[in-house]
């Protein structure tokens, strides 16, 4: 079965680091996603993304965050310059037309 | 804006026992998702849910869906310790791009 691949599983960063987080999509999907969920908490919606641009962010993406699709395979989220309360875990997740959507398994971002 | 609501948020319950979680919704709803989460790790898909009526049912776990009443519920049969986690609901609204997920349910079975 297809499924949604993210990279690192687990990431430890420094305050104030740049982090990239990875994420492989399933082929021949359109839409993708990435959510967060600090721990104990709700999964909350970060972004969406369609036809290379993002269609719908929520109040917590602001300006220290980024998302990109560098080589139609790659779906990326970038945070500039990390704070302690950006320690979470990260789902990436994709969709087709009309299809269910698929989570990956996550990056659980440490920043210390 | 779309609301999830789930409850109880909190169930602590002998195995043996039957149980029922809650999900209400806002508005209408292509699908509704159901998950299963293990402390620490990512989310279990378990059900997904498409039409009115709609009625799944995987080993102890069955949910059921009534998109008239913006209603979904996963229903525990004879709870066995495995079984303890946190279910998470989510709502794919009709028309609108993203997931919405419930606050979860965090079921804990006594032994």
């Amino acid at each position: 079965e297809p499924e949604v691949t993210q990279t690192p599983s687990h990431q430890v960063t420094q305050m104030g680091q740049e982090v990239i987080l990875r994420c492989v999509p399933i082929s021949n999907h359109l839409y993708f996603y990435w959510y967060r969920q600090i721990l104990g908490q709700k999964v909350e919606f970060l972004v969406s993304f369609y036809n290379n641009e993002i269609s719908e962010k929520s109040e917590i993406f602001d300006d220290q965050f980024s998302v990109e699709r560098p080589d139609g395979s790659n779906f990326t989220l970038k945070i500039r310059s990390t704070k302690l309360e950006d320690s979470a875990m990260y789902f990436c997740a994709s969709r087709g037309m009309n299809t269910e959507a698929f989570f990956g398994q996550g990056t659980r971002l440490t920043v210390v | 804006e779309l609301k999830v609501e789930q409850n109880p948020l909190f169930l602590s319950m002998q195995e043996g026992k039957n149980y029922t979680i809650y999900c209400n919704y806002s508005t209408t709803s292509d699908r509704l998702y159901w998950y299963r989460q293990d402390p620490g790790k990512s989310l279990e898909s378990l059900f997904v849910l498409l039409s009115n009526g709609a009625v799944k049912q995987e080993g102890r776990l069955m949910a059921s869906l009534d998109t008239k009443a913006r209603l979904s519920t996963l229903h525990i049969t004879a709870a066995v310790h495995d079984l303890s986690a946190t279910y998470f609901c989510a709502v794919d609204p009709a028309g609108d791009d993203k997931i919405i997920f419930g606050k979860g349910t965090r079921l804990h079975i006594l032994p």
